[in-house]
């Protein structure tokens, strides 16, 4: 399934680096996520977006910067990161509700980052 | 208090089995449910929606009980490629643009040739 996709699949750096992540939606939806899932702790939402629109921010901290430039695309922009940040880095998209009410999410494949 | 609340497991169930897995809830302003399926190292991905009525998809049986905020699957006779985590998955109950999902651990489930 193409349906969401995530690069880089692999991202290893070191604390002082800058890094990006990359998200693409290919189902026309209007909302997209970024979430954060580490050993043995459910997925943690991290940003929302809709409709272009950052609508919700989890006290994520500051070193994570993410940028929303059309509703196909989605960014993270990593820089100063600790190696407690190493986790998986879930997009997911899905329908606003001004689309009708449809909470599915779809999610990409995941970047798996280790911070070192 | 966690959001969702899931027996993590794991299971290990023979093929063919018949296996349940239950869920919690705190927020009674959910209005959408789901079960999703996540396999190792792979991202999550919808198995069902889970409706008042309780609703079935082939071996796969969802119950939701908003009395009692709880929410399970049944899934009868197990195959091997059933193997994975099951998420047990809630909205936040705001009506905002976007939907906001709240997502438990996870019950890991083996089934054993």
């Amino acid at each position: 399934e193409t349906g969401v996709t995530q690069t880089p699949r692999h991202l290893v750096m070191g604390m002082t680096n800058k890094k990006s992540l990359k998200c693409e939606q290919h189902l026309g939806h209007n909302a997209m996520y970024w979430y954060k899932q580490s050993a043995k702790k459910p997925l943690e939402l991290m940003f929302v977006y809709s409709l272009e629109e950052r609508v919700e921010n989890n006290s994520v901290p500051s070193r994570f910067s993410p940028e929303c430039p059309n509703s196909s695309h989605l960014f993270l922009h990593l820089h100063t990161l600790q190696p407690e940040d190493s986790a998986l880095y879930l997009c997911a998209s899905s329908k606003d509700r001004t689309s009708g009410r449809t909470d599915t999410q779809y999610f990409g494949p995941g970047t798996r980052l280790t911070v070192l | 208090r966690k959001e969702v609340e899931q027996d993590p497991g794991p299971f290990n169930v023979p093929e063919g089995a018949t296996v349940a897995f239950n869920c919690t809830y705190s927020n009674s302003a959910s209005q959408s449910f789901f079960w999703y399926r996540q396999d190792c190292r792979k991202e999550p991905k919808l198995l069902m929606s889970v409706y008042s009525s309780g609703n079935e998809d082939g071996r796969f049986t969802a119950q939701l009980n908003r009395a009692s905020q709880y929410i399970s699957l049944l899934i009868r006779d197990s195959k091997l490629s059933d193997s994975a985590t099951y998420l047990c998955v809630v909205n936040d109950g705001t009506w905002t643009g976007a939907n906001n999902l709240f997502f438990g651990t996870g019950t890991r489930l083996t089934v054993i040739p």
